[in-house]
């Protein structure tokens, strides 16, 4: 069983339009979150929700909406895409949100916008 | 700004060679330093973490060595495979649960 699923896999669309990425965990942890690695493999947090809290919200465009219905999904919203968007999203988990908690990562969604 | 710098950017090895990926730190607050292994269309999966109070720790052939003085930490990658083939990157996490990353090393193991 995969520990945190994404979908889609892949996500190619148009400029301006709005897209949504799911992500599930299946381990059990209360702390979920969004990273994006650009084209030379850069990665950089963009949210993390403790038992649907959000706790992290990075300096992201408030065209990025994060929505947590439970503890075990989070999904990423993208309204307005941007070529800039272009990127691989990756969802991740950790047990809690204390400190030093390894953090689980799903196998990403790659984003390309024509 | 670059919290955490990794060197090299990419790296060649021989089988059976010893990989050493370096990097270092800014934030004195920063408590929990993990390494991940990325394969091409893959997730950063955890591979080895180390904590400040001690410098070294080894878990197979993967040797994280530690210098709080310096705020640098390094990898070294005993008897390279050319299955740890990969992108390495380090992390610092502190305060809580944000990873910052360092930008990553592409490590070749040549036959």
């Amino acid at each position: 069983d995969t520990a945190v699923s994404q979908t889609p896999k892949y996500l190619v669309t148009q400029m301006g339009n709005d897209k949504s990425i799911k992500c599930e965990q299946n381990l059990g942890h209360d702390t979920m979150y969004w990273y994006k690695q650009d084209s030379k493999k850069f990665l950089k947090i963009m949210f993390s929700y403790n038992n649907k809290e959000l706790i992290i919200n990075e300096t992201v465009p408030n065209r990025f909406s994060p929505k947590s219905p439970d503890k075990a999904h989070l999904n990423l919203h993208i309204n307005s895409l941007e070529l800039g968007d272009s990127a691989v999203y990756f969802c991740a988990s950790s047990q809690d949100a204390g400190g030093n908690q390894p953090q689980h990562f799903g196998d990403g969604t790659r984003l390309s916008i024509l | 700004q670059q919290q955490v710098k990794q060197s090299p950017q990419s790296l060649i090895v021989q089988k059976g060679g010893i990989s050493i990926i370096n990097c270092a730190y800014e934030n004195t607050a920063f408590d929990y330093f993990p390494w991940y292994q990325q394969f091409p269309g893959k997730g950063p999966a955890l591979l080895i973490a180390i904590r400040p109070d001690v410098s070294e720790k080894k878990e197979g052939r993967f040797t994280i060595s530690f210098n709080k003085s310096a705020k640098q930490f390094s990898l070294h990658i005993m008897d390279s495979q050319p299955g740890d083939s990969a992108t390495y990157f380090c992390a610092a996490m502190g305060g809580g649960n944000k990873l910052t990353f360092g930008t990553g090393t592409q490590l070749k193991v040549e036959l």
